[in-house]
This record gives structure tokens, C-alpha cells and sequence, in this order.
């Protein structure tokens, strides 16, 4: 059972383009988590979604910030006009049905903004 | 709402010490606690997670934590530690979402 997957592992972007980070979450997990971790910081919650629903997103930037999990298809993390505040790792988690189940992380994509 | 604080930033030892990583947590209900630890440019690995029942609980490379309801706290401890502990390691209060602590990196020496 592969993983939670990732891609790109590494971003670059320059200042005023758009980023997406894509997460295909574990084999029969239909819940998926992003968290942020800015450097030196521990990670904080963005956004959590079931397949087509935004459940949580009290942790998301109001502006410039999106994010989906499709029916079919990986969820994604789409920043627009990133600024150098967004450079961090940005990670994703996926769990089971259930509430309260362990979450498993994937290798995080590591955003740097030029 | 649930917070957490992880009380000390790094935690130096020396090889088959023991080790206590402290974690405590505030919450308005009741939730699940779990440990994460990350190595270097990699992602987050469950550790050990308490969810109901036993207090103590145990990962399959010698960590155990202990959840004290009273003391709201779920310390973390290793009665040997080995050079390959070194890492970061996170407490993680949470139902849905994960309230994440600062991290404590463990440096594990000779």
C-alpha cells in the first residue's frame, strides 16, 4: 500500500506566479489534511477536506489560497501570486473514514519563492 | 480550541541515556494525543498515539508516553536512547485537526 505522495517534491517559484502543490492521498483514505510549516516552526493547520468538500479551512490565508479534492484525482493546494512569506513546506496528511485516526504524512513539497 | 506547548526547544543527550521530551496540552474537550518525530528534509512519522484506555503507551522502538488527564500532559520518554533518535519530534493534541507544538529536536551523541 503506497503512501501518501507528493509532487513536486521541490517548488520554485518568483514572486506574483502561481503554485500547486498536488497530494494523492493513501489507498482508501477519503480525508485529507494540509499543514504549513515555515521554517523553524512546527507545523500549522490549513485546511481539511473529504472528496468535493471543504470541511476545515479556519487555518487557510484568506486571499491567494485554494484549495480542492476532486472526485477523482489528488487533492491540490493552489497559492496565487506567491510572495516570499509563502516560501515553507507545505504537507499533507491523509486519513481513514473515521474521525480521529491516525493521520499519515506524505515527504511535503518544499515551496521557496523567489 | 486545543493548544499545546512543548516546553523545551532542543534536548541534548548522550547515547543510552534516558530521555524525557515534556508535552503539555490544553483542551476544551476531549481529544486524541499523539507524538510525531521527523528526520531531516523528510515528513512527519507516527510515533505513538494514545486514543482511549491504557494510559501508557508504547512504539515499536522503545518510546513510551504516559497521558496524565490531571496534569494535562502526554511526556515522552525513551529509558535508552540511540544515535539514529536523533530528530524532531512533535506533540499533536487533535480530533479532526492537528494542533502541532513548536517541536523538540533530540540531539543524540556519543
Amino acid at each position: 500500500n503506497a503512501g501518501v505522495m507528493q509532487n513536486p517534491r521541490h517548488l520554485v517559484r518568483r514572486r506574483g506566479q502561481e503554485a500547486r502543490l498536488r497530494c494523492s492521498p493513501m489507498k482508501g483514505h477519503s480525508h485529507v489534511y494540509w499543514y504549513r510549516q515555515l521554517p523553524e516552526e512546527g507545523l500549522k493547520f490549513m485546511v481539511y477536506l473529504q472528496k468535493e468538500n471543504i470541511i476545515d479551512e479556519s487555518g487557510m490565508p484568506k486571499e491567494r489560497f485554494s484549495a480542492e479534492f476532486p472526485k477523482e484525482g489528488p487533492s491540490i493546494l493552489r497559492i496565487q501570486q506567491v510572495v516570499r512569506g509563502d516560501s515553507a513546506a507545505y504537507f499533507c496528511a491523509s486519513s481513514p473514514r473515521q474521525v480521529g485516526e491516525t493521520q499519515y504524512f506524505g515527504p511535503g513539497t518544499r515551496l521557496l519563492v523567489l | 480550541a486545543q493548544s499545546v506547548t512543548q516546553l523545551d526547544s532542543q534536548v541534548p543527550v548522550f547515547e543510552e541515556a534516558p530521555v524525557e521530551l515534556r508535552c503539555n496540552y490544553s483542551s476544551s474537550v476531549s481529544v486524541y494525543l499523539f507524538w510525531y518525530v521527523q528526520y531531516p528534509n523528510q515528513g512527519l512519522q507516527l510515533l505513538l498515539k494514545y486514543l482511549s484506555g491504557s494510559t501508557l503507551v508504547e512504539s515499536i522502538n522503545g518510546f513510551e508516553a504516559e497521558f496524565n488527564k490531571s496534569q494535562t500532559s502526554f511526556h515522552l520518554r525513551k529509558p535508552s536512547v540511540h544515535i539514529s533518535d536523533t530528530a524532531e519530534y512533535f506533540c499533536a493534541p487533535g480530533f479532526q485537526k492537528l494542533v502541532f507544538g513548536t517541536g523538540t529536536r533530540l540531539l543524540v551523541s556519543p
